[in-house]
């Protein structure tokens, strides 16, 4: 099946340090790649979602300064925390997706950062 | 609005019984595609099983299945056997035929030994 690797899996890093995670599909092209973060039993929250060769599309609440994505192509994409706090400490995870209609998401195995 | 609604929030059942988790979800449209995902401790996600709407068959995986219910927006997994592996948060996601996706908001299930 489809394959998406997200690195790294678990970060800790000092308040003020920036963050980049990368997303990358090993065995297909992404279209679209969407970012989630996630709370501690909670459901996925969507942040934003990113098509190859242009801008993401950020959900509303989400800072488009404080977590910058990029697209750059069809088997990459990043996220960047920016500056971050202990509030941004959360799981996050990408998923990608090709282009035919019923294909599912297929999720990376998440990122958990910790902000001290 | 496209919608999704899980309306257990926890579930157990005995391993080796038969579960049923419950999926309802709001479109106008009318082709769409519905998934089931299961996230186990590990925060994997991983897709289960999978039905378009096209399709009055239900969608079958080993031991799980789906009851899918076009007319009444209902889109039930059905998990026979349960193992303990199969304890995890489970999301029921909706798609139509652009790049969105829905989830609802997950049923934590637990397998009883």
């Amino acid at each position: 099946g489809a394959v998406v690797s997200q690195h790294p899996s678990w970060v800790i890093c000092k308040s003020g340090t920036s963050v980049k995670i990368e997303c990358r599909s090993l065995d297909f092209q992404a279209t679209t790649m969407f970012w989630y973060r996630q709370f501690p039993k909670q459901s996925l929250m969507l942040m934003a979602t990113s098509n190859e060769g242009s801008k993401a599309t950020y959900e509303q609440g989400v800072e488009k300064d404080k977590f910058l994505i990029n697209h750059a192509s069809l088997t990459l994409s990043t996220l960047t925390v920016t500056s971050a706090h202990p509030e941004d400490s959360s799981f996050y995870i990408c998923s990608a997706w090709g282009q035919a209609s019923n294909q599912p998401q297929h999720f990376g195995d998440g990122t958990r950062l910790s902000i001290l | 609005a496209q919608t999704v609604t899980q309306s257990q929030p926890e579930m157990s059942v005995q391993e080796a019984e038969t579960v049923t988790l419950s999926c309802t979800y709001d479109t106008s449209e009318s082709n769409y595609y519905l998934f089931w995902y299961k996230q186990p401790p590990s925060r994997q996600m991983i897709l289960v099983i999978r039905q378009e709407a096209y399709k009055q068959q239900n969608a079958t995986e080993n031991r799980f299945s789906v009851n899918f219910q076009k007319a009444a927006k209902s889109f039930s997994l059905k998990i026979s056997d349960s193992q303990l592996g199969d304890t995890a948060m489970y999301f029921c996601a909706f798609k139509l035929t652009g790049n969105q996706f829905y989830f609802g908001t997950g049923t934590s299930l637990t397998v009883i030994p």
